[in-house]
């Protein structure tokens, strides 16, 4: 099974901002099956990055994702109000499809 | 649009049995592979299982002989058999479908809104 291991925990920053979340897998993803999910409270998951880099359908541009092999990154340019919440990362290569326990990003 | 409505979460006692329903429109269902997601209350998401559309499944290793995921494609909706079921299981189960229909790997999007699981005596 590969583990996914997310840094920071929380991490707190300020509207227009820059944010930088970070995914290890345990093992190296060779297909870059990895996956970039926002969670807000009381709400289901939404997909922003699938492929390590490429923007789910009507994500907006200021989200970005890099990588490859084990090490991962979501890049937020400039922080907007609406973009505090968890961020999970995930690779679905093959089952068990894994999570990584999730990053919080919350108002400095 | 597409949408996804779990249903079926209620209380239950440990040892006891419950299935999760999820129904969905808005797209070709059969064409899809289904997914469960289950997130304990605080804490991250964990995947649970899938079905394929030829029905293939495939289970996280904590749930296998004690949960079945099966589809009705006649009535667009995927559901989550859960037997024995202990207090580790209380959580959040969300539904998922595949990302795309297309061959090769895809992640999940969009999810239901969920149905919470409650484990206790």
């Amino acid at each position: 099974e590969i583990v996914l291991t997310q840094s920071p925990g929380t991490l707190s920053l300020s509207p227009g901002e820059r944010a930088t979340l970070s995914c290890r897998a345990s093992q190296s993803l060779n297909s870059i099956y990895l996956a970039w999910y926002q969670q807000k409270p009381g709400q289901a998951p939404r997909l922003l990055i699938y492929g390590a880099s490429s923007r789910a359908t009507g994500i907006p541009d200021r989200f970005s994702g890099s990588g490859s092999g084990t090490d991962f990154t979501l890049t937020i340019s400039r922080l907007e109000p609406e973009d505090f919440a968890v961020y999970s990362c995930q690779q679905y290569g093959d089952s068990p499809y894994t999570f990584g326990q999730g990053t919080k990003l919350e108002i400095k | 649009e597409v949408q996804l409505v779990e249903s079926g979460g209620s209380l239950v006692q440990p040892g006891g049995s419950l299935r999760l329903s999820c129904a969905t429109s808005g797209f070709t269902f059969s064409s899809y592979w289904m997914h469960w997601v289950r997130q304990a209350p605080g804490k991250g998401l964990v995947w649970v299982s899938r079905i394929k559309t030829d029905g293939t499944t495939a289970y996280a290793d904590f749930v296998k002989g004690r949960f079945t995921i099966s589809r009705d494609n006649a009535k667009n909706t995927v559901y989550l058999q859960m037997n024995n079921l202990g207090a580790e299981d209380t959580a959040v189960y969300y539904c998922a479908r595949r990302y795309s229909e297309s061959n090769g790997n895809y992640p999940f999007d969009p999810w239901g809104q969920g149905t919470l699981v409650t484990v206790s005596s």
